[in-house]
């Protein structure tokens, strides 16, 4: 299954709020998606599983949704520390694969 | 906490083999799914493969040819091995625990280069 992020960049102030866009090749088996934060020179961190469920201790402005082919990550109001690179991630088949990232910057 | 820490060689020549190892502190490798995720600088994620704590493997079909991994539980550790090197497979290797699903704690990650 091949995932698709867009934008590949997005540019926004903190405060403002961010709609993150990932779209598979194919329908995802029970809506597997899962979303991750990736900060330069760190781990990726999970953010999102099962589409809508977030990760423990992942403060309520992150959110998620979608089905079948097509997800969202929202984040409401950015704070400082979320500006970084998002990657959506499908654990419906047997092989996992990643989205190409989008990109969080400070406008 | 679980913590996973990589260890292995930073520098591997061409056509050579390269082995990691994930240390798990904090908990156990039985009962679970673990696996290797790597990042090429400047790039996005690729899942390597998966192996359980029975030793049952999956691997990504474009690595599957070159590529093995196993669980020690006695160590607490799990690893990989890629042979067969080539500079496209110069990246960051994270280890991470969950590789059936998603990816629930990361490694710190391990910078490996193929070079001569």
């Amino acid at each position: 299954i091949v995932l698709t992020q867009s934008p590949v960049t997005l540019s926004l102030s903190p405060g403002e709020g961010a709609t993150l866009s990932c779209k598979a090749s194919q329908t995802v088996r029970s809506n597997y998606i899962a979303w991750y934060q990736q900060k330069t020179g760190q781990s990726p961190r999970l953010l999102i599983y099962g589409a809508s469920s977030r990760a423990a201790d992942i403060p309520d402005r992150f959110s998620g949704s979608g089905s079948g082919t097509n997800f969202t990550l929202t984040i409401s109001r950015l704070e400082p520390e979320d500006f970084a690179v998002y990657y959506c991630q499908q654990y419906g088949s047997i092989s996992l694969t990643f989205g190409g990232g989008t990109k969080v910057d400070v406008k | 906490q679980l913590h996973l820490q990589e260890s292995g060689p930073g520098l591997v020549r061409p056509s050579e083999t390269l082995s990691l190892t994930c240390t798990v502190s904090g908990g156990s490798v039985n009962n679970f799914y673990w696996g290797w995720v790597r990042q090429p600088a400047g790039k996005g994620l690729e899942w390597i493969g998966r192996v359980f704590t029975t030793g049952s493997t999956n691997y990504n079909p474009s690595l599957k040819s070159r590529v093995a991994m196993s669980v020690d539980t006695s160590k607490n550790q799990f690893s990989l091995t890629l042979h067969s090197l080539t500079a496209a497979d110069t990246a960051v290797y994270y280890c991470a625990r969950g590789g059936l699903r998603y990816f629930d704690y990361w490694g710190q990650g391990i910078l490996v280069t193929v070079s001569s």
